[in-house]
């Protein structure tokens, strides 16, 4: 079965350095979408791309996030001068369709810990 | 409550039992779906019902749909020790975004 895949699985980086999260989204889908889940909270949005920009964006993602789809195939979440708070696991995410009433599929995650 | 809110928080049944698990939302939405979580994984999507919808079967998972008392149940029959995870309702309410309840964690005891 077709999943989205997300590289690093676990990722170290010192407060205020940049980092990227990578995903492979499943290869027919259109619409995109990362969420992250700090640990013992809800999973939370952040934001979602289509057809090269973005269509939703919460609270969450201010100036210091960005995402972009580089080529054909990945999509990336970049975060700028990382901060402690940053910590949690982000999840990419992707469906075929909008949201009313599309199934939307995770990847497995990327643990990002800010020290 | 918050938009997508399970009950309980934390469910202990024995292998065999079903186990029943809500959720509650406030504003109208277009659709849920309910998500599971092993400890520290991704999301796996378990089924998906649409607002028109009232019942919803996937092996042995049943989901009922109540949009009068905003609310979803999500059943589990003849639980097994796999069924162990944290299980999430998200509703989507006509935006892009999914938004996640704080989840009903099951532990089936074997």
């Amino acid at each position: 079965e077709p999943e989205v895949t997300q590289t690093p699985s676990h990722q170290v980086t010192q407060m205020g350095q940049e980092v990227i999260l990578r995903c492979v989204p499943i290869s027919n889908h259109l619409y995109f979408y990362w969420y992250r889940q700090i640990l013992g909270q809800k999973v939370e949005f952040l934001v979602s791309f289509y057809n090269n920009e973005i269509s939703e964006k919460s609270e969450i993602f201010d100036d210091q996030f960005s995402v972009e789809r580089p080529d054909g195939s990945n999509f990336t979440l970049k975060i700028r001068s990382t901060k402690l708070e940053d910590s949690a696991m982000y999840f990419c995410a992707s469906s075929d369709r909008g949201m009313s009433g599309n199934t939307i599929y995770f990847g497995e995650g990327s643990w990002l810990t800010v020290v | 409550s918050q938009q997508g809110e399970e009950d309980p928080q934390a469910l202990s049944i024995q292998e065999g039992e079903n186990a029943t698990m809500n959720c509650s939302y406030k504003t109208s939405i277009n659709n849920l779906q309910w998500y599971r979580q092993n400890s520290g994984r991704g999301l796996v999507h378990l089924i998906l019902i649409r607002s028109n919808e009232r019942e919803k079967h996937s092996g042995r998972l049943r989901v009922t749909l109540d949009t009068s008392k905003k609310s979803s149940s999500l059943l589990i029959t003849a639980s097994r020790a796999a069924d162990t995870a944290s299980y999430f309702c998200a509703s989507g309410a006509g935006s892009y975004q999914l938004t996640f309840g704080k989840g009903t964690k099951l532990s089936v005891i074997p």
